[in-house]
């Protein structure tokens, strides 16, 4: 199994572009998740969605939009991008918003000009 | 001041040694505890759960105390392969999960 896979694994992008980066799950998780972690700090949640069908924010959302396309697929999208939105992205998946562990994918390694 | 704090290290021991990382935690109503291993550039891993009684996992011991709001790992026999940031993570009964910003392990041969 793939686990948790996130596409693009790295961007480069111009302040004020738009760009959406996808994650899929194969492991029928009802919960997914999105953090952002930047040098030296721990993750911090973006948005989550407890299940299919719901959206919720999290810590940091301001700057980003997500989808819970169905059950395997949650994307975030930045509309504008800003030099602080300058991280690494990850996503996760769990049973369910109270169940460990999160699974996580490889991440992807967002640069904003 | 942040919901858990860790300390960030690093910490540098030679191989063979025993090491203790702890973890303090804001919110009286946390109910569950973990410990995380990230290598350099990777994706955090699940190392542990922390039960109240305390659990053991091969050298890897994790301990809560409820009373002071803090959990502790502790590794025994450190190997070079241990060499990581190790994340503290404290859920409330809500689902919320809070990471800690990591400590640093180096082990040296």
């Amino acid at each position: 199994n793939a686990g948790v896979t996130q596409t693009p694994k790295f961007q480069v992008l111009k302040t004020g572009q738009s760009m959406t980066l996808q994650c899929a799950q194969d492991m029928n998780h009802n919960s997914m998740y999105w953090y952002r972690q930047d040098p030296g700090m721990g993750l911090r949640l973006i948005y989550y969605s407890a299940s299919e069908g719901t959206t919720d924010k999290g810590e940091v959302p301001n700057g980003y939009n997500v989808s819970r396309l169905n059950k395997r697929e949650f994307s975030l999208r930045l509309e504008s991008a800003a030099p602080s939105q300058t991280s690494v992205y990850f996503c996760a998946s769990s049973e369910s918003r109270t169940a460990q562990p999160q699974h996580f994918g490889d991440g992807t390694r967002l640069s904003i000009l | 001041r942040k919901e858990v704090e860790q300390d960030p290290g690093p910490f540098n021991v030679p191989e063979g040694a025993t090491v203790a990382f702890n973890c303090t935690y804001s919110n009286s109503a946390s109910q569950s505890f973990f410990w995380y291993r990230q290598d350099c550039r990777k994706e955090p891993k699940l190392l542990m759960s922390v039960y109240s009684s305390g659990n053991e996992d091969g050298r890897f011991t994790a301990q809560l105390n409820r009373a002071s709001q803090y959990i502790s790992l502790l590794i025994r026999d450190s190997k070079l392969s241990d060499s990581a940031t190790y994340l503290c993570v404290v859920n409330t009964n809500a689902g919320k999960s809070t990471f800690g910003d990591g400590t640093t392990l180096t082990v040296k041969p």
